[in-house]
């Protein structure tokens, strides 16, 4: 099966840097993505990693670990604006529908607070 | 106009009464999915399908049904709706296979509420 682990609430400031982790446990890892929720609001796409590695994308990097399980969304320059719930989720081949599913399974997210 | 479209937005209905929640998409993915998500339990599966002709449970299909009724049109349906099926509901679709690096596209969200 899988697990995915993130910390519940986070709290930073503005300005400042915030690193979310992310660690999990699956058979048939293909790919890691980070998403952006507000409150009330859909989950938007933010980040996908696949090979080990820093995926830089303006203010916001994702890191990944495959043989650690683990991964981190990294947001600089902390704005007002991203006070929001982050998402880890995780693609891996299904169980029940044979080879080539691929569906993604999400942790609870991360509850970021910024604060002035 | 949105990619992924979910309708109503927001609905109360009472205990016992049957109630649809749609989702229509111009993205032309095969693939389509419907969740909940209730606070500190993140986004749960209810239903997927890789088809028209596919329909597949996820881990809280009881009390849920699903129809497929084109490639772009998946509805999610409350036979007999009770007060712990109060969430926010979130319709997904994405590409088959590993093509896509972006994952799933969500619609909008349906917030239910049953009284």
């Amino acid at each position: 099966g899988q697990n995915i682990d993130q910390p519940t609430e986070m709290t930073a400031t503005e300005g400042a840097i915030v690193q979310i982790n992310c660690t999990y446990q699956t058979s048939g890892f293909n790919g890691l993505f980070w998403y952006q929720q507000h409150a009330g609001e859909a989950p938007t796409f933010l980040s996908y990693n696949v090979l080990d590695g820093l995926e830089e994308k303006g203010r916001f990097s994702s890191f990944l670990s495959r043989s650690k399980g683990y991964s981190y969304l990294l947001l600089k320059e902390l704005q007002m604006k991203d006070s929001a719930s982050y998402l880890c989720a995780v693609r891996d081949l299904s169980r029940n529908s044979g080879a080539g599913s691929y569906q993604l399974t999400f942790g609870k997210g991360t509850k970021l607070s910024v604060i002035p | 106009d949105a990619d992924v479209t979910q309708t109503p937005r927001n609905r109360i209905t009472k205990t016992g009464k049957r109630i649809m929640l749609e989702c229509s998409q111009t993205k032309g993915h095969d693939r389509m999915y419907w969740y909940r998500q209730d606070p500190g339990l993140g986004l749960r599966l209810i239903y997927y399908s890789f088809d028209v002709k596919d329909i597949n449970k996820g881990e809280i299909s009881d009390g849920y049904s699903v129809s497929r009724q084109a490639q772009a049109k998946f509805s999610l349906s409350l036979e007999s709706a009770i007060p712990n099926q109060t969430a926010l509901y979130f319709c997904a679709t994405s590409d088959a296979g590993t093509a896509s690096n972006y994952g799933y596209t969500f619609g909008s969200g349906t917030r239910l509420t049953v009284v």
